[in-house]
């Protein structure tokens, strides 16, 4: 986990609420990925970046999920406006060799 | 595209070996991995084989690989309450990593 920081770790919102998950890198990298975590299914890649370009978002669940890595260092997801049933643990992982890094992950709460 | 398939739950008694089985799709990655997710954490990679290796030993984890049925397993001997956590079969896929949904090992005393 020491790779990437995550903020914040723990979210709780209402409804309806705008929500932004923070992802830094301690070093910058070219990849970066966000992936969603739940009991019913699993870890889930929702976007993933190279070069700072989104290269895949087909796991962006909806329109109302927006992520941007406007540098090597520093990647936002943001949920717009949040529902219950976006309750997750949200992941930011990067890309080092043939291996992820994973961050600690944002536990978010829609009530 | 590639499909990553392992049970979700798995209880072991204490100082049994805990066995996790994982089948994928896709056989033309050059490795595959075992993560493990410890509570309240992310992932890290815990192990990896060669797609032209059978097993892999490490300490107290071995990997089994049979590519012609597609299977990859994880054994833990003398499983510890220590590995108490969600494991994960990974296959890389391009840029990308496919996880499965992970196995939760749950340790009986």
């Amino acid at each position: 986990d020491a790779g990437v920081i995550q903020s914040p770790r723990h979210e709780v919102t209402e409804m309806g609420q705008e929500v932004t998950l923070r992802c830094k890198p301690i070093s910058g990298h070219n990849s970066l990925f966000w992936y969603r975590q739940t009991m019913m299914r699993g870890l889930e890649l929702l976007i993933y970046f190279n070069n700072n370009v989104p290269i895949d978002d087909s796991g962006m669940p909806e329109d109302r999920f927006s992520a941007k890595m406007p540098n090597a260092s520093f990647s936002t997801l943001k949920i717009q406006p949040s529902e219950p049933r976006d309750s997750a643990v949200y992941f930011c992982a990067i890309k080092g060799g043939n291996e992820q890094f994973f961050g600690p992950g944002t536990r978010l709460t829609v009530l | 595209g590639e499909d990553v398939e392992q049970s979700l739950f798995l209880s072991v008694r204490e100082g049994d070996s805990s066995v996790i089985n994982c089948t994928y799709t896709d056989s033309s990655s050059t490795y595959l991995y075992w993560y493990k997710q410890e509570p309240g954490a992310g992932l890290q990679l815990l192990t990896y084989i060669f797609s032209n290796m059978d097993m892999k030993q490490d300490q107290r984890l071995t990997v089994l690989l049979n590519k012609k049925d597609k299977h990859l397993s994880l054994r833990i001997a003398d499983t510890q309450t220590g590995d108490s956590a969600i494991y994960f079969c990974a296959v890389p896929r391009d840029d990308k990593i496919i996880f499965g949904k992970g196995t939760r090992l749950h340790i009986l005393p």
